[in-house]
């Protein structure tokens, strides 16, 4: 069974500060997507990650695929309270059952006003 | 671009009655996907369809759960003799996959399920 670690758990900052969340595994992934989640709703995907070593930004955040397809980060610039929410990372393994996503456990950020 | 639905989304019953959840996919998709969440837990991956055929579902949780989609469109999914531990949300997802390696699937906005 494939995990993947996300880190912080938590996470509450004031508006206007950055943040990195960490989504760590001992497996190869052939894509990372990340997802953010609000109460009582399902996922929304941000984005997917493919290469190793991708970065993707989307407005301010940014995200990157580890060199290995083991990790990935998610950086966040200026944080605003409409960032506020679960962030969930999600892989795709390699090969047969890549249509089987394992989430993590996701990252619950709060950004104060 | 209408998404995907889920009806109903939110559903209270009694221990031992039968439920069943219905989701609409995006229409282009060709797969559609089954999750549980549990509260402080990521999405757990119950079973899939391509198309009207059910590729996996030896991750369903138990016999007294089910899914279908007959017609290659909706899916339902029902849970038989409902236990308190099936309270979760349930989420479905759906995805077009044309050969390319990467499968991004899309979710819908859940059916939040509660047994008394």
């Amino acid at each position: 069974t494939q995990l993947l670690e996300q880190s912080p758990q938590f996470l509450s900052i004031q508006e206007g500060e950055n943040l990195t969340v960490y989504c760590n595994s001992s497996s190869v992934f052939s894509s990372l997507q990340w997802y953010r989640q609000e109460p009582g709703e399902g996922p929304v995907l941000l984005v997917t990650v493919v290469t190793g070593g991708e970065v993707k930004k989307l407005k301010r955040l940014t995200f990157q695929f580890g060199d290995a397809r083991k990790d990935s980060s998610l950086h966040i610039t200026a944080a605003q309270p409409g960032d506020t929410g679960l962030y969930l990372c999600a892989g795709a393994p390699s090969g047969a059952g890549s249509y089987q996503l394992t989430f993590g456990k996701g990252t619950k950020l709060s950004v104060i006003p | 671009d209408t998404g995907v639905s889920q009806d109903p989304r939110h559903k209270i019953t009694k221990r031992g009655q039968n439920v069943t959840f219905r989701c609409d996919p995006i229409s282009e998709h060709n797969r559609l996907y089954w999750y549980r969440q549990t509260l402080g837990q990521g999405p757990e991956f119950l079973t899939y369809f391509q198309n009207e055929a059910q590729l996996e579902k030896s991750r369903l949780l138990s016999d007294r759960f089910s899914a279908e989609r007959p017609k290659g469109s909706f899916s339902t999914l029902e849970i038989q003799r409902t236990e308190q531990g099936d309270s979760a949300m349930y989420l479905c997802a759906s995805s077009l996959v044309t050969g390319t390696f990467t499968d991004t699937q899309y979710f819908g906005p859940g059916t939040r399920l509660t047994v008394l």
